[in-house]
């Protein structure tokens, strides 16, 4: 799996749009990029994932460049209880099959009033 | 929605004992992954188990052990128990056969060894 770089901390304001930044400049054309967060201790949590179009559910968006060399992870309205550390993963959708994650660093992400 | 369910949500062992970790997948779905986190890490992979056959493993200590049942429900057995096995154990699931295998996590269970 392609490695990824995430900055290891960032902070936004409450209500404010938090971007965070990902860079997989060795992703191969059937990774996929997944992004989950951890909020302190917690199973993590699965927020979502795209191929090559950018993608949006009710928890965030994911905007991926053209060349798929690097991600972002917009939450569009931050709240207090989206400080977490968020994991961006690089990972081969197998099918009928199981594929580990393989988290790096992350980014600590914290809200501030 | 129904999640992971994992069992117990803490253990206290001492050193040289026995533990067993018990998760519960979310219903309909086959694969089942372990993950351990040590005090101020990332999550480590272990082992993972797909329609109840073994199917990836990491860097898992020969003193774990694990298994996937005919229910799917599975159990990390861990023997001879060191401190540095203090650390969460999450468990995973995913449903692997349909064209998505977004894996969801449990709440984990948290191993204290004396």
């Amino acid at each position: 799996d392609a490695k990824t770089t995430q900055p290891p901390s960032m902070d936004c304001a409450e209500g404010r749009a938090a971007n965070l930044p990902c860079n997989h400049s060795t992703i191969s054309g059937n990774e996929y990029v997944y992004w989950y967060r951890q909020i302190h201790s917690q199973g993590p949590q699965y927020i979502i994932h795209g191929l090559k179009n950018n993608e949006t559910n009710e928890m965030a968006s994911l905007i991926i460049t053209e060349d798929r060399k690097s991600s972002t992870l917009i939450l569009p309205h931050a709240t207090l209880r989206d400080t977490a550390v968020y994991y961006c993963i690089v990972r081969v959708l197998i099918i009928q099959g199981a594929q580990k994650l393989v988290f790096g660093q992350g980014t600590r992400l914290t809200i501030n009033p | 929605a129904a999640g992971v369910i994992q069992s117990p949500r803490h253990l206290i062992k001492e050193k040289r004992e026995t533990a067993t970790l018990k998760c519960y997948p979310i219903p309909r779905h086959d694969t089942v992954y372990w993950y351990q986190q040590g005090p101020g890490q990332d999550p480590q992979f272990l082992i993972s188990f797909y329609e109840k056959m073994q199917s990836d493993k990491g860097s898992i200590p020969d003193r774990f052990s694990a298994q996937q049942f005919s229910d799917y429900h599975s159990e990390l057995n861990m023997s001879s128990l060191e401190l540095g096995d203090s650390a969460l154990y999450f468990c995973a699931s995913s449903l692997e056969w349909a064209n998505t295998d977004t894996q969801y996590f449990g709440p984990g269970t948290r191993l204290t060894v004396l």
